[in-house]
């Protein structure tokens, strides 16, 4: 069982917005520590989305975004797109178990 | 441009001992501020991180696995070396290498992993 807790799958259709949480607990998310988000499409390493919370790294579309708010974090993708399909992992950081950890991953369907 | 590589045995036996290399460009864990980083993940499972190395030769481990892993660097050849320890099945899985995006600012732990490596997979099986 994964410390962050994201829900196994989400699907939209092209051009909606979909959503894909993080929960964590007081001991990770919910400290200073930021949450960071992958995406990793079928077959390929993961690629940084999200880093510090709510910041994108040069490249990724502005269509991606990250939030945090208490012990959890979300990550929206808006005007989704077939080439989103992929699975997505949260990062942070758990003070109590002194270890970096993820998210299990969300598999997002595009329909 | 920053590119990192794995290397290393695609198959070990239970008991081996598993030694990954990451080979890197475009840094030096010379510099201040570089950090390089392993991780792992099982068929069909999620990311686990394995370990940290500083450019102060500086380290951090899993500490579930902690006993098991050594990372080393060779600066000289601008390598990581991974180490692990009496290799079970349960240890398949692909092994990646990424670049550590510190921050002096950001508490120990809390960075991203900005570059990855493409992965190199290792089965446990006799």
């Amino acid at each position: 069982q994964s410390v962050l807790t994201q829900p196994p799958s989400v699907s939209g259709a092209p051009g909606q917005r979909v959503t894909i949480s993080c929960t964590g607990s007081s001991s990770n998310i919910g400290t200073n520590y930021d949450v960071h988000w992958y995406q990793q499409l079928p077959g390929t390493a993961p690629k940084l989305l999200v880093y510090g919370n709510n910041n994108r790294p040069s490249g990724v579309p502005d269509r991606f975004s990250g939030s945090k708010s208490g012990t959890s974090a979300s990550l929206a993708i808006t005007g989704l797109q077939a080439e989103d399909e992929a699975d997505y992992y949260c990062q942070s950081y758990d003070i109590s178990l002194s270890d970096v950890v993820f998210g299990g991953g969300t598999k997002l369907t595009v329909l | 441009q920053i590119t990192l590589k794995e290397s290393g045995p695609t198959l070990v036996k239970p008991t081996q001992t598993l030694t990954l290399t990451c080979t890197f460009s475009g840094f030096s864990l010379s510099t201040t501020g570089v950090v390089v980083g392993w991780i792992r993940q099982s068929p069909g499972k999620a990311l686990e991180w394995l370990a940290l190395i500083y450019w102060t030769d500086g380290k951090r481990y899993s500490p579930s696995l902690k006993s098991r892993l050594t990372i080393t660097t060779d600066t000289s050849k601008d390598q990581v070396v991974l180490t692990m320890t009496n290799m079970d099945p349960v240890d398949t899985a692909t092994y990646y290498c990424a670049h550590y995006d510190y921050g002096p600012g950001t508490p120990p732990g809390g960075d991203a992993f900005d570059i990855w490596g493409q992965g190199t997979m290792v089965t446990v099986s006799s």
